[in-house]
């Protein structure tokens, strides 16, 4: 069984600066695909990001990126020039290749300060 | 617009009732899902359907049941069975295949509590 582990229950960070949030999964499988979803508050939850995990180069979606260590199994989320708009809870998920039964981590909750 | 509906938003039930939670999709995907949320512990799978009238366990489905007899319908019944069914509940969908792997589309979410 796969595990996801967000080590960080919450995080601030002040506007326009960066912040990085960590993810760290567990698997003996070699394909497969990492996601960021983002939760604002009493919004719906969005794809904000994914990796597979047979691509070396990090994901990059305008102020959000990756890093994707895949023998250390680990999956950052950088948030580049935060803005308020980017408070919200943040899960990282995992999924094999078929199926989509995405496992979720327990979120990290990111509060983004004026 | 396309999206998910989620009904009701706030749901308030006595400990022996069973209630269903509503969820209604208009982006002709053919897998949807159930997650329950609580603090902390992420989103976990109730029960999910890959397509019409077939669905399947998945990690929590105990005291839980659904139905899917339409593509854009997947109500979520919470029976007397579920033993602590105070939570956030997630319904979401998707379109296997289509080289969108992982990607759901959630609703809004319905917030069940017990009295």
């Amino acid at each position: 069984a796969q595990t996801v582990t967000q080590s960080q229950p919450e995080m601030s960070v002040q506007e326009a600066e960066t912040v990085t949030l960590s993810c760290t999964y567990d698997t003996s499988e070699n394909n497969y695909y990492l996601f960021w979803y983002k939760q604002p508050p009493s919004r719906q939850m969005i794809l904000v990001i994914r990796q597979e995990a047979y691509k070396q180069q990090n994901a990059t979606e305008n102020r959000f990126s990756v890093n994707f260590q895949k023998a250390a199994k680990s999956f950052s989320l950088k948030i580049s020039d935060s803005q308020l708009g980017d408070t919200a809870m943040y899960f990282c998920a995992f999924c094999l290749n078929a199926g989509n039964m995405l496992t979720f981590g327990g979120g990290t909750r990111l509060m983004v300060k004026p | 617009d396309g999206g998910i509906t989620q009904s009701p938003k706030y749901l308030f039930r006595k400990e022996g009732q069973n209630v269903t939670l509503s969820c209604e999709q208009n982006l002709n995907h053919d897998a949807m899902y159930w997650y329950r949320q609580d603090p902390g512990q992420g989103l976990r799978l109730i029960y999910y359907s890959q397509i019409v009238n077939d669905f399947q366990k998945g990690d929590i489905a105990e005291g839980y049941s659904v139905s899917r007899e339409k593509k854009e319908s997947f109500p979520l019944t919470v029976t007397s069975a579920q033993k602590n069914p105070t939570a956030f509940y997630l319904c979401a969908s998707s379109t296997p295949g289509t080289g969108r792997t992982g990607e759901l589309f959630f609703g809004e979410g319905s917030r069940l509590t017990v009295l």
